[in-house]
Parts: C-alpha cells; sequence; structure tokens
C-alpha cells in the first residue's frame, strides 16, 4: 500500500521519559512534516522537513528534535516527557513541487499519553 | 484569538440534509483553501481545495470562498451517514515547500439515519 505509515499507533509512558515515534513514506514525496493534534482537535504544525532539511520549525520546546535520515523517513524524538505532551502526533508529506490541490497526506496518528 | 475559527459543533443532522460547515479566518494572506475530513481515530484526507475567492464543486460537496468577509463555507448536500467525521478547514498563504497549513479546530458532524 502506497502511505504514509506511522509507529507505534499507541504509545503510554511515565512523564520524565524520552520517547521516539517513527514516520515512513512511500509516496515519493519530498516534504515531510510532524503536526500535533490536541484533545480539542486542534491541529498544528511542528516541524516540516524538505528532502532531509529543515525548512519549518514553529515554537516548539526543544524536548523535541526532529530527524529525517532520508527524504522518505522523518522521526520524532522527545526527550523528558511532560503532561501536556499528551496528544496524538500526525506525520504527513507532501510534494516538494507545488501542485494545484497543495494536497498533504497524512498517517494514521500516534496516540501519546504521558502519566 | 486563533487565527482561524471553527464551530466546534457536534452537527446532528437527519439523512438527506444540506450541511453548511463555516471557517472565519483573521490573516488577509490566506489564498489557499482546503477541506480536510477526518474520521475517528483517523488522519485527515483532503476533501476539497478552492485558490482565491469563489465556489468549487465536486460531487455533494461544494466549497465557498469570500475574501472580502474572510468566510469560507463547505456544503454537503444530501448528506449520508457516511459523512459522519470531523471537518477541518485549512489554509495557507502559498502553495508549494515550506507550505504551512493553519487549520481550524473542526467541526463534529454527526448524519443519523
Amino acid at each position: 500500500d502506497t502511505a504514509v505509515s506511522q509507529t507505534p499507533k499507541y504509545l503510554v509512558t511515565q512523564m520524565g521519559n524520552d520517547k521516539s515515534i517513527k514516520c515512513e513514506q512511500n509516496l515519493g514525496h519530498d516534504t515531510m512534516y510532524w503536526y500535533k493534534q490536541d484533545s480539542k482537535k486542534f491541529l498544528k504544525i511542528m516541524f516540516s522537513y524538505n528532502n532531509k532539511e529543515l525548512i519549518i520549525n514553529e515554537t516548539v520546546p526543544n524536548r523535541f528534535s526532529p530527524k529525517s535520515p532520508d527524504k522518505a523517513h522523518l522521526n520524532l524524538h522527545i526527550n523528558s516527557l511532560e503532561l501536556g505532551d499528551s496528544a496524538v502526533y500526525f506525520c504527513a508529506s507532501s510534494f516538494r513541487i507545488p501542485t494545484a490541490d497543495n494536497e498533504q497526506f497524512f498517517g494514521p496518528g500516534t496516540r501519546l499519553t504521558v502519566l | 484569538q486563533k487565527e482561524v475559527e471553527q464551530d466546534p459543533g457536534p452537527l446532528s443532522v437527519p439523512e438527506g440534509a444540506i450541511v453548511s460547515l463555516n471557517c472565519t479566518y483573521s490573516n488577509s494572506a490566506f489564498q489557499y483553501f482546503m477541506w480536510y475530513r477526518q474520521y475517528s481515530r483517523k488522519g485527515p484526507e483532503l476533501l476539497m481545495y478552492t485558490y482565491s475567492s469563489g465556489n468549487k464543486e465536486d460531487g455533494r460537496f461544494t466549497a465557498q470562498v469570500d475574501k472580502s468577509s474572510k468566510y469560507i463555507s463547505l456544503f454537503i448536500r444530501d448528506s449520508q451517514p457516511s459523512d459522519s467525521a470531523t471537518y477541518l478547514c485549512a489554509m495557507t498563504p502559498h502553495t508549494g515547500t515550506a507550505s504551512k497549513l493553519t487549520f481550524g479546530t473542526g467541526t463534529r458532524l454527526q448524519v443519523t439515519l
């Protein structure tokens, strides 16, 4: 299946721990994104990479560190997890070359719960 | 105040009804407007896309943009239970690399039999 995939789907962890979420896309896209969706469904961009280069870096605590080993993968590492980090994290990808619909394709999400 | 405002609902309508979903925004630089549909426990998927002002129709869905009022709408005709989802509006000043989308909070729609 051509898609954006994320692992794990669910992540439950204690405050203070460090965790990683992985994302892979096989759509041939050059640009990948991380979004955070809070309990009120508000979806906000965190980071974007184009061909392994960071191009969007919103005001996010530096406990969050994205890493793109190649243009098909974008991982998110979170240090010293806090209660407020509990949310659903979505990975997305899009074509680098502008397209008429500017579509971003989203993964299924990783539901992170910090206890 | 958020850049994009959207009534969270929930909005409950009977099957066959016409549904109107709306967003207002404050940033006049927004040029590209999108509607995403998100089913429960899934990622958002693009439903409609419009550029600048005007209407766009795709089957039972019509998207309208009124830039002078900073107001966009999505109409769903002959609504079906399968339309039950959260609808997120999104917008951006430009397309292409680093096209940062700003989303509304989403409106939850429930279409009942």
